[in-house]
């Protein structure tokens, strides 16, 4: 069970370049989040999904997008990056029954 | 609505001292509650839980008890270590799938 994993760790993009941020779960969770963590703050929801095909959005939406076509896989597509998502981004899991999330490693994304 | 308190950090302790992180809660009815643990460069853990009133949540030496009278859930430790400093967050779970997220408590211990 690799748990929740995220790819890429570590990213560094110019203004208004665009990229993908690729979460997968082995767990066969139902529920998927994307958070951003900025540097000293908790975390903030971007979006949710609670099945493959549903998607909603959570705090902090505007300038992601975010897709789930299979249950394993759920997506954070970024695009015209500004410095203001520089953030480190964690991707999550839950179980239908017991609400606990697994979160991913991250991804340290700086927009310069 | 739903929201979560805790302690503002960071908290700084020294070897061995026992441990207390505030978190109160507000809520309807009474949902599971949640400690996670961020260590440094890492993703979220989940720490303990309880899921109704007056349970008791305990791992690794923590422990925090759901007191539906005072709505907290604090964490306690008698004895920390250097291993254990990180940042601490409190949770509540909420509607919409989704969990209600305190800011986080950062823990440093001094040998």
């Amino acid at each position: 069970n690799a748990g929740v994993t995220q790819t890429p760790k570590f990213r560094i993009l110019k203004i208004g370049q665009s990229m993908t941020l690729q979460c997968a779960q082995d767990m066969n969770h139902n529920y998927m989040y994307w958070y951003r963590q900025d540097p000293g703050m908790g975390l903030k929801l971007i979006y949710y999904s609670v099945g493959a095909g549903i998607t909603d959005k959570g705090e902090v939406p505007n300038g992601y997008n975010v897709s789930r076509s299979t249950t394993e896989d759920f997506p954070l597509r970024l695009e015209l990056a500004a410095p203001s998502q520089t953030s480190v981004y964690f991707c999550a899991s839950s179980p239908r029954d017991t609400y606990e999330q697994y979160f991913g490693p991250g991804t340290r994304l700086t927009v310069t | 609505g739903n929201s979560v308190t805790q302690m503002e950090g960071p908290v700084t302790l020294s070897e061995e001292a026992f441990l207390t992180i505030n978190c109160t809660y507000t809520a309807t009815g009474y949902p599971s509650l949640f400690w996670y643990v961020q260590y440094p460069g890492e993703g979220l853990q989940l720490l303990l839980k309880a899921t109704k009133a007056d349970d008791k949540g305990s791992n690794k030496g923590f422990e925090a008890t759901y007191r539906k009278e005072t709505t907290s859930f604090h964490l306690e430790k008698g004895s920390v270590q250097v291993s254990d400093s990180a940042v601490y967050f409190c949770a509540l779970r909420g509607s919409n799938y989704q969990l209600i997220w305190g800011a986080g408590t950062k823990l440093i211990i001094k040998p």
